[in-house]
């Protein structure tokens, strides 16, 4: 069975304060890794697929990392608006696009 | 495009009553998934749908049901609703490709079973 664990569960930053969130995976064989952005009383919205071990990708003061275990999402001098639930998914290879995501980290950054 | 649209956007039932969610997608997607949103929690696969007229069960189908008629329209249904179904849920859909495509959501029903 398919498992994602995020941590920690919640984050406080101050403006400016560099930092990571984990995602932990055990999974069959992996399709891809996925992360998603989550506004209060919004759906989730993508930001990054990681295929393999090594990949990176980069999207403002956002990158995300992939090892075979884990995944990283460093956060770089973030700013207010960065508050937001971080949810981490893997696909498995031959689930039909299925997704099985992590109970998500709650990012709190104050000004 | 709207993307994923859920509707309704809020519901309050009584123990017993039935409803259906409505989730329509414009991206022409051949996947489409139900999610259930309890707090603190992440998503739970309730039901999934790989194609017009096709559905499968996810890690938590019991209480529901779901149809597949058109390939746009992907519909969520509790038969008799029982407080342990109050959450958020939340449609999305996906690409069908060779490489990992992933999921886009609409913005959920709120629904509260009293």
């Amino acid at each position: 069975e398919d498992q994602v664990t995020q941590s920690p569960e919640a984050l406080r930053l101050q403006e400016g304060e560099s930092s990571s969130l984990n995602c932990s995976y055990t999974v069959s064989g992996l399709r891809g890794l996925f992360w998603y952005r989550q506004d209060p009383g919004k759906g989730p919205e993508f930001l990054f697929t990681l295929y393999s071990a090594g990949e990176e990708k980069e999207k403002e003061r956002l990158k995300a990392t992939l090892t075979k275990k884990e995944s990283f999402l460093h956060i770089t001098a973030p700013k207010p608006e960065d508050s937001a639930t971080y949810l981490c998914a893997v696909q498995a290879i031959g689930d039909a696009g299925k997704s099985t995501f992590g109970d998500g980290t709650t990012l709190t950054v104050k000004p | 495009n709207a993307g994923v649209t859920q509707t309704p956007k809020f519901r309050v039932l009584k123990t017993g009553q039935s409803m259906t969610l409505l989730c329509a997608q414009d991206m022409n997607h051949e996947y489409m998934y139900w999610y259930r949103q309890d707090p603190g929690m992440g998503l739970r696969l309730i039901h999934y749908s790989v194609g017009e007229g096709t559905t499968a069960k996810g890690e938590v189908p019991d209480g529901y049901n779901v149809s597949r008629l058109k390939k746009q329209n992907f519909l969520l249904g509790l038969e008799s609703a029982a407080p342990s179904q109050t959450s958020v849920y939340f449609c999305a859909s996906s690409y069908l490709g060779p490489s990992n495509q992933p999921q886009h959501f609409g913005d959920g029903t709120r629904l509260s079973i009293l």
